[in-house]
This record gives C-alpha cells, sequence and structure tokens, in this order.
C-alpha cells in the first residue's frame, strides 16, 4: 500500500529537548516537504527536498533542520524546540508531476 | 501570499453537485493547478490536478478557464464525508515544482 509514514504521531516534551519527527515513503518519489498546521494560519511549508541531498526551505524553516540522506526518507529535527513550536506536523511526497500524498501527522506539545 | 483566493465557506445539500471555485490571476504558463481537502485534522488527500484541459477522476472534475485565471472543482454528488476544507493551490513541474504555498481553503460543509 503507498503511504507515507510520520513517527511518532502524538509527542509532549520540555523546551531545550532535541526531537526527531521521522518520516517515510514507499513510492519512490523524489519530493518531499514539511508542513505545519496552526488554528487560524492553516498550512505552512517548512523545508522540502526535490531529491536526494537537496533541501531547500520553505516558508517557517526557523528553529528546524532538516536532511534527505535516503530518497525514503525525510526526518525533521528540532534541535532545541521552543513552546511555539507546538503545532500538527505533516510530511508529504510527491513526484515531481503530481499530487502529494500526505502522512497522517504528528501533533507535538512543547512545555 | 498564496497565488490563490477561495471563497472561505459554502453549503451544499446533500446529493446535490459541489461546485467550489478558485481564482489564479497570476498563474504562469508551466503551473498547474492542484485541488486537496483535509477532514478535521487529517492528513490532506490529494483530489485533482491539471494543467489548461478539463479534468476528471473518481472523485471530482475540474474545470479550468480558457484563460487559466480561474477554475472550479467539481463533486458531482456530494454526501456528508465531502464535508472538509478543500484547497486550491498552484504549481510548476519538474524544476519549478517547488515551495508550496497554501491558502486558507474554503470550508464546505454538506448539509443533510
Amino acid at each position: 500500500e503507498a503511504q507515507v509514514t510520520q513517527n511518532p504521531r502524538y509527542l509532549i516534551t520540555v523546551t531545550g529537548k532535541k526531537l526527531t519527527v521521522t518520516c517515510s515513503q514507499n513510492m519512490n518519489h523524489e519530493y518531499m516537504s514539511w508542513y505545519r498546521q496552526d488554528p487560524g494560519l492553516g498550512l505552512r511549508q517548512i523545508y522540502y527536498s526535490m531529491n536526494v541531498e537537496v533541501t531547500d526551505k520553505g516558508d517557517v524553516p526557523e528553529g528546524y533542520k532538516v536532511s534527505r540522506k535516503e530518497k525514503r526518507n525525510f526526518p525533521l529535527i528540532l534541535e532545541s524546540p521552543s513552546p511555539n513550536q507546538t503545532s500538527l506536523y505533516f510530511c508529504a511526497s510527491s513526484p515531481l508531476a503530481g499530487g502529494s500524498f500526505f502522512g497522517p501527522g504528528t501533533r507535538l506539545t512543547v512545555l | 501570499d498564496a497565488k490563490t483566493t477561495q471563497p472561505p465557506s459554502m453549503d451544499c445539500a446533500e446529493g446535490r453537485a459541489a461546485n467550489l471555485p478558485c481564482n489564479h490571476s497570476t498563474i504562469s504558463g508551466n503551473e498547474y493547478v492542484y485541488w486537496y481537502r483535509q477532514i478535521h485534522s487529517q492528513g490532506p488527500q490529494y483530489i485533482i490536478h491539471g494543467l489548461k484541459n478539463n479534468e476528471t477522476n473518481e472523485m471530482a472534475s475540474l474545470i479550468i478557464t480558457e484563460d487559466r485565471k480561474s477554475s472550479t472543482l467539481i463533486l458531482p454528488h456530494a454526501t456528508l464525508r465531502d464535508t472538509a476544507v478543500y484547497y486550491c493551490i498552484v504549481r510548476g513541474s519538474g524544476t519549478s515544482y517547488d515551495k508550496v504555498i497554501f491558502g486558507p481553503g474554503t470550508s464546505l460543509s454538506v448539509i443533510p
């Protein structure tokens, strides 16, 4: 089954404790990206990657890092999380000309 | 800023066609129109996309005006399960398939 998986689905953490949210896709898609969704602000792109070792900033990259060492994986790293990064996060993948598949989301709370 | 504008909300009677408009007056020649929907806080779901010809799949139809400055997503027989936020976005392909900007979308309520 074609899918995008994210882990963990829910996470409560404290300010400053480094965390990684994993994202994996099984469709051999070139393009992967991360979004955050906040009430009243909608879906905002954090980072995207058009292929292995190629990443670029979206609209809200501050406080986040990503890496694309393998085509199927695109982890999101928060080196020092802060409360303003409390949000619902989505990973997505797509071919370079086609619709995106979104993961189920990761609900992050930073205390 | 988003390259598209959509009405913030719409209602549709169950069983009737839902016609969701989208304006994209600054669309470039190589940019496609994509539609997604999001039910509650689930991951957005891809519906359909097109360049300039009308498109149809098992979920919906997409009508793009000849000047490509606007489009309409048509759900032919809306059901309660179609209640969702619908997003229209434009983006290129290949090396132009880069940053994505979502607008606030249209909240569609299907009414029994």
